[in-house]
């Protein structure tokens, strides 16, 4: 049972054009979320983060939305570089756990220049 | 400034073989968490600990897997008579005190059981 789904597994974009990746959740209980990214043969990195008091969370070209009554937040990268290219992961936390997140399936990005 | 290390990067086992991997966090974090990631999937939580406590494990497997985050040394995970189906990339991530959502992942152990 996927409780954090990412439902496009790649996404090809023009450099200088906006990146938005998706991610949807089942579980109400979620009370913060995270995306990383992530080059082949290394760790994720930490890209940014919102809380579910939030609306919006925003640093520099990255900005995240987040969707309660949906259930869904959207990560938006404007402008897109080629340098942007690799995997992006949804996670999120159940709120009470002590930091264990759970990921999506991730979403492969693309810029192309 | 040193990441999170984890060593060896690559190992390779036969099916019941032990297979140990080691995480080293970032220098001064004391809590480390451990992932795994099977192919085409997304990170699974495995375990969650703090110097010499295991605070959560509820992503552990029931049998076969240990981990230990001793007071003096790396954190270590260990997986018992190895099949098939562990293979994967473990990764493990450490955070400071308190600062859990701050999580540094390491550059992963791809574990391969013949």
């Amino acid at each position: 049972d996927q409780q954090v789904k990412q439902n496009s597994p790649s996404l090809s974009v023009q450099e200088g054009r906006i990146s938005i990746l998706n991610c949807d959740y089942t579980n109400s209980m979620f009370d913060y979320f995270l995306w990383y990214k992530k080059y082949p043969a290394e760790g994720p990195t930490f890209l940014i983060s919102i809380s579910s008091i939030k609306d919006k969370n925003e640093d520099g070209r990255f900005t995240v939305f987040l969707n309660k009554s949906a259930k869904h937040l959207s990560l938006h990268i404007v402008p897109s570089q080629p340098g942007d290219s690799a995997v992006y992961f949804c996670a999120a936390r159940a709120g009470g756990s002590q930091g264990n997140l759970i990921f999506g399936k991730g979403t492969k990005l693309s810029v192309k220049p | 400034n040193a990441g999170v290390m984890q060593n060896p990067r690559h190992l390779v086992r036969r099916r019941g073989q032990e297979a140990r991997l080691r995480c080293s966090p970032v220098k001064g974090h004391s809590h480390v968490y451990w992932y795994r990631q099977l192919p085409e999937e997304g990170l699974k939580f495995m375990v969650y600990l703090q110097k010499e406590n295991i605070i959560d494990e509820s992503g552990m497997p029931k049998e076969r897997f240990s981990a230990e985050f001793p007071k003096e040394g790396p954190s270590i995970l260990r997986i018992q008579q190895v099949v098939r189906g562990d293979s994967a990339a473990y990764f493990c991530a450490s955070s400071p005190p308190a600062s859990w959502e701050t999580q540094y992942f390491g550059p992963g152990t791809r574990l391969l059981v013949l």
